[in-house]
């Protein structure tokens, strides 16, 4: 019963580069979504994500970032041309099928902590 | 975009002693989430709550869903070092398809021995 799984969980990237971040749901969710977090901060909300559906991404930068969660495979959050400001905690998270009660619990994964040098 | 308010933004309190914060917004929920984000790790559910006045523990915790359906509270009681961390609480905000949580900027847990 595994959980979220998220990978890799340490990135490097030189300016000007692509980072990908790969994030596996748990068993069963429909849904996945991403949160970026920076040192001693928040939560901030970026995209969710059904299985080949954007549903809502009011906190995606407009360019550069992109993501996606196909039919088969995990979901991808793309950052193309990174620069130092796009070192962050990466998070997802999933959540299971509905629309009540527990469909709205998002289980987290471990986190990408990507660092643009 | 539009955050609970949740408060303290800080505590430092002995090992023993009860805890207790909370999340406040103009708008009414339909449900509250709280969590606990450890160093180098993602937030972990801790609570769920789904109705007006719902009281629910687990363990040495205890959340509260206020009857406005516009605040929660969670209590940690006789706090132990391991309470240590970031507490978030997150809300839902419309019933339906839009999933999207709203987020407190978090309350920082610092437990002395």
């Amino acid at each position: 019963n595994a959980g979220v799984m998220q990978n890799p969980r340490h990135l490097v990237r030189r300016r000007g580069q692509e980072a990908r971040l790969r994030c596996s749901p748990m068993k069963g969710h429909s849904h996945v979504y991403w949160y970026r977090q920076l040192p001693e901060e928040g939560l901030k909300f970026m995209v969710y994500l059904q299985k080949e559906n954007i549903i809502d991404e009011s906190g995606m930068p407009k360019e550069r970032f992109s993501a996606e969660f196909p039919k088969e495979g995990p979901s991808i959050l793309r950052i193309q041309q990174v620069v130092r400001g796009d070192s962050a905690a990466y998070f997802c998270a999933s959540s299971p099928p509905g629309t009540v009660g527990r469909s709205y619990e998002q289980y987290f994964g471990p986190g990408t902590r990507l660092t643009v040098t | 975009g539009q955050q609970l308010n949740q408060s303290p933004q800080s505590m430092f309190i002995q090992e023993g002693e009860d805890v207790s914060m909370n999340c406040t917004s103009s708008s009414i929920f339909n449900t509250w989430l709280w969590y606990k984000q450890d160093p180098g790790e993602g937030p972990v559910l801790l609570i769920a709550l789904y109705k007006a006045g719902e009281l629910t523990s687990n363990g040495r915790l205890t959340a509260q869903f206020g009857i406005t359906r516009k605040d929660s509270f969670l209590n940690i009681s006789a706090s132990i070092p391991s309470d240590v961390g970031i507490y978030f609480c997150a809300g839902q905000l419309n019933a339906g398809n839009n999933r999207k949580l709203i987020w407190g900027l978090g309350t920082s847990l610092a437990v002395n021995p």
